[in-house]
């Protein structure tokens, strides 16, 4: 069964802190991994990963993809109150049609 | 539109009643994506369109489900016989194809009192 972990569950930093999110993976015929923003309720789209080792960036967020050992990460430098959000990681498998969510990371930033 | 409209935002019900939930996709998207999301879970799959049909509804809970999208543009989620454990965040994305990641709305909130 397809399946993403992700971890922790929640974490609380302070503003300025720089913080790492993993996402662990199973899934049959890997297409692409994700990552979504959610602070209220509709998930905004961070990143898609396919190639292992290719780091994508924007601004303060980063996030990598390794294939081998079926993980991701993303990074979050010099956090702000704003990055407050659970942090959604998800999957694509080749010739199927939906992705699979993991519970997510709750980031909570203290001021 | 500019973005997925998802109404309403916010629905309480009475178990046993019957609640539909629209979603209006960006315009020009062919394929449309229900999903639900409980507290503290993330979003989990229900049904999936390509145009006018279902292409894949693998994930709809069980048969008080339903989804259409007569036109291929707005979509209805239709819960028949509501229960409490339908209470969650509904929410619907759209997108070109897969290849080009999901837009989501900003979901329904539905409350099964």
């Amino acid at each position: 069964e397809d399946k993403v972990v992700q971890s922790p569950l929640s974490l609380v930093v302070h503003e300025g802190d720089t913080v790492t999110l993993n996402c662990s993976y199973e899934v049959t015929n890997f297409r692409s991994l994700l990552w979504y923003k959610q602070e209220k309720k509709a998930p905004t789209f961070l990143f898609m990963l396919t190639s292992s080792g290719i780091e994508k960036k924007s601004g303060r967020l980063s996030s990598i993809l390794d294939k081998k050992e079926l993980f991701s990460i993303l990074n979050i430098t010099a956090t702000q109150t704003g990055d407050s959000a659970v942090y959604l990681c998800a999957v694509e498998a080749q010739g199927d049609d939906k992705i699979i969510f993991g519970k997510g990371t709750r980031l909570h930033i203290l001021p | 539109g500019a973005g997925v409209s998802q109404t309403p935002s916010n629905k309480v019900t009475e178990k046993g009643k019957y609640v539909e939930l629209r979603c209006d996709p960006i315009s020009g998207h062919t394929a449309l994506y229900w999903y639900r999301q409980s507290l503290g879970q993330g979003p989990e799959f229900l049904i999936y369109f390509q145009g006018t049909g279902a292409a894949d509804d693998s994930g709809l809970p069980n048969d008080r489900f339903f989804a259409v999208r007569p036109e291929g543009s707005v979509s209805t989620l239709k819960i028949q016989r509501t229960e409490r454990g339908d209470s969650a965040v509904y929410l619907c994305a759209s997108s070109f194809g897969l290849d080009y990641g999901y837009t989501f709305g900003s979901g329904t909130r539905l409350t099964v009192v």
